[in-house]
């Protein structure tokens, strides 16, 4: 599987936006780029995905970049209950479609 | 049930018990994932099932453990012989089978070895 680099922390003040990155140079033309993330005490849980073109949804954005070798995620007003780790992770279509968690980002929000 | 469900949510063994964890995926997901995670520490992949077989059981850390999963629903992970190092929340998650879905995860069980 495609390896995936995110920073281990970052900050956020509340009500700003957040910009995520994730580099996946390796990413396969059959990869799609997910994003989980895991609130403190409990299990990940999905936030979006993407293949080629940019996606919004309710939680977030995901910008991908045009040779899809990065990608961020944007969450556009944090919020306290935003503090969380987030992972970015590739599944590939053709492979054994498995879900491997890499370190992740630990974002903290700032009151 | 709508979501995923593990029980039990909490589990304290003697070390050199055996343990069985229950995972009850949902209903029509043909992928079901079981993931390892140590007090402030990164999830540990351990196995991943599509239908009834393990295409990928290369995370399961020795021999001690193992799973099952069976009718393509409910899975099992069996921890024999339990040291204080299995200690851990151990999560379940499911998905249908493409790459193109996502993932739902349980509130995991969280097994203390005494």
């Amino acid at each position: 599987d495609a390896k995936t680099t995110q920073p281990n922390s970052m900050e956020s003040n509340e009500e700003e936006p957040v910009h995520l990155p994730c580099n996946h140079s390796t990413i396969s033309g059959t990869d799609y780029i997910h994003w989980y993330r895991q609130l403190p005490s409990q299990g990940p849980e999905y936030v979006i995905h993407g293949l080629t073109s940019n996606v919004n949804n309710r939680m977030a954005s995901l910008a991908i970049a045009e040779d899809r070798k990065s990608s961020t995620l944007i969450l556009h007003r944090a919020t306290l209950r935003d503090a969380a780790v987030y992972y970015c992770i590739l599944r590939d279509q053709t492979g054994a479609n498995n879900l491997f968690f890499g370190t992740g980002t630990r974002l903290t929000v700032i009151p | 049930g709508a979501g995923v469900s593990q029980s039990p949510s909490n589990k304290v063994t003697e070390k050199g018990k055996d343990v069985e964890l229950r995972c009850d995926p949902i209903s029509g997901h043909t992928a079901l994932y079981w993931y390892r995670q140590s007090l402030g520490q990164g999830l540990e992949f351990l196995i991943y099932f599509q239908g009834n077989s393990a295409p990928d059981k290369s995370g399961l850390p020795s021999d001690r453990f193992s799973a099952e999963r069976t009718g393509g629903s409910v899975s099992t992970l069996t921890i024999q012989r339990t040291q204080q190092e299995d200690s851990a929340v151990y999560l379940c998650a499911s998905s249908f089978g493409t790459a193109n879905t996502e993932a739902f995860f349980g509130q995991g069980t969280r097994l203390t070895v005494v």
